[in-house]
């Protein structure tokens, strides 16, 4: 049973235009969203974060939205430029990252010229 | 600063050989994950330590697996015997403290024949 899920496998966006990547959680519990990026044959790496007592949190071009009614999340990549086509991971945790952070699947975003 | 180092980045083995993948964490952090990804399952946690200790291994899949963290400079994941259904990617992480993001080695692509 999957507590965090990104429905959409893949999206295709091109560059300069605003990429959408959305998350969808279960386990109410969860106080803590990441989300990390990650390129073929390498770790991911960490991208941006929010924690439960807010809405919003903005670095550069990335913003992470939260919806705690609906349990959703989302990530703004505006402008999109070709070096953020990647798998884009949404994670949470239920302890600040204590225990662990739980992933979605992933998202393969690709920026088209 | 060195990040997460993981050995060896590929390894292929035949069904029912041990394997042993190897991970040294960056200096300091004090908390240390093992994940793995398939195309199926996306990232499971499958153990984690924190000062040298594991805490969770609840994600271990079977008695098959196993993972020490002798000294906060180093960890061993051990599947004996392997199977073809092993065949994934493990990454190992480390944590600076009990919250937070987690940092992510390069990976451990394995696959058993």
């Amino acid at each position: 049973d999957q507590q965090v899920k990104q429905n959409s496998p893949s999206l295709s966006v091109q560059e300069g235009r605003i990429s959408i990547l959305n998350c969808d959680y279960t386990n109410s519990m969860f106080d803590y969203f990441l989300w990390y990026k990650k390129y073929p044959a390498e770790g991911p790496t960490f991208l941006i974060s929010i924690s439960s007592i807010k809405d919003k949190n903005e670095d550069g071009r990335f913003t992470v939205f939260l919806n705690k009614s609906a349990k959703h999340l989302s990530l703004h990549i505006v402008p999109s430029q070709p070096g953020d086509s990647a798998v884009y991971f949404c994670a949470a945790s239920d302890g600040g990252g204590a225990d662990g952070l739980t992933f979605g699947k992933g998202t393969h975003l690709i920026i088209q010229p | 600063d060195a990040g997460v180092i993981q050995s060896p980045r590929h390894e292929v083995t035949e069904m029912g050989q041990e394997v042993t993948l190897r991970c040294k964490p960056i200096s300091g952090h004090n908390s240390l994950f093992w994940y793995r990804q398939t195309m199926m399952r996306g990232l499971e946690l499958l153990i984690y330590f924190n000062n040298n200790v594991p805490i969770d291994d609840s994600g271990m899949p079977e008695d098959r697996f196993s993972a020490k963290m002798p000294n906060a400079s180093f960890s061993t994941l051990k599947i004996q015997p392997s199977e073809p259904r092993d065949s994934a990617v493990y990454f190992c992480a480390s944590q600076p403290s009990r919250t937070g993001e987690l940092f992510f080695g390069e990976g451990s692509r394995l696959t058993v024949l």
